[in-house]
């Protein structure tokens, strides 16, 4: 079946360092692939979004690339600051009206 | 505009008790859907509902069980709370025609089975 898979956590990084949270994933249908972030205490907001391959998401500094071959859609950001602590989903929809597929959480920890 | 709005923010009942959640999608939008999230773990689908009818359904057992009303608000019921059943409820709201358009989500319910 289809599913996601996530880089396990915690990360923790000093500010300023450069981020990498793997996701891969596996569907049968061409999935369009999202990050949503998790701020504690709150609900999911969405971060990016790809919809077709070699397509690149980005906002706030975050940026994803839907890649088909290898399957991916890893979320990088050159320079973190300690307000980018949080939970990151990284997540896919099949289907038209189809449910979205949660990777289990990568939690990100920003040191000054 | 306001976002999706839940509601009550949290809760507790007792093992055995019925619960309720509610769920008010982005004006709109005719797509919601209901997600548990336990603690430590990514949500995980419980139901969507397009246009009052019930379109797709996770692995969930029959205590649970919702319904979409003509404005497209959504409650989510419970029967029979067991401690398991504790965690974050999430609504999400979708316009439903572009499969690239991604989920937007409430805040959530709390809910804590004592």
């Amino acid at each position: 079946g289809d599913s996601v898979t996530q880089m396990e956590g915690p990360v923790t990084l000093s500010e300023e360092a450069f981020l990498t949270i793997n996701c891969t994933y596996t569907a049968t249908g061409y999935p369009s692939l999202f990050w949503y972030v998790q701020y504690p205490g709150e609900g999911l907001q969405l971060l990016l979004k790809a919809t077709k391959a070699d397509d690149k998401g980005s906002n706030k500094g975050f940026e994803a690339t839907y890649r088909k071959e290898t399957t991916s859609f890893h979320l990088e950001k050159g320079s973190v600051q300690v307000s980018d602590s949080a939970v990151y989903f990284c997540a896919l929809r099949v289907n038209q009206g189809g449910k979205l597929i949660f990777g289990q959480g990568t939690e990100l920890s920003v040191k000054p | 505009d306001a976002g999706v709005t839940q509601s009550p923010t949290h809760l507790i009942k007792t093992r055995g008790q019925h619960v309720t959640l509610r769920c008010s999608p982005i004006s709109g939008h005719k797509s919601v859907s209901w997600y548990q999230q336990v603690l430590g773990q990514g949500p995980q689908f419980i139901f969507q509902y397009y246009e009052k009818e019930e379109r797709g359904r996770g692995n969930f057992p029959d205590r649970f069980s919702a319904r979409q009303f003509p404005n497209y608000s959504s409650e989510l019921n419970v029967n029979a709370l067991l401690l398991g059943d504790s965690a974050l409820y999430l609504c999400a709201s979708s316009y439903e025609r572009d499969l690239g358009y991604g989920y937007t989500f409430g805040s959530g319910t709390r809910l804590t089975v004592v």
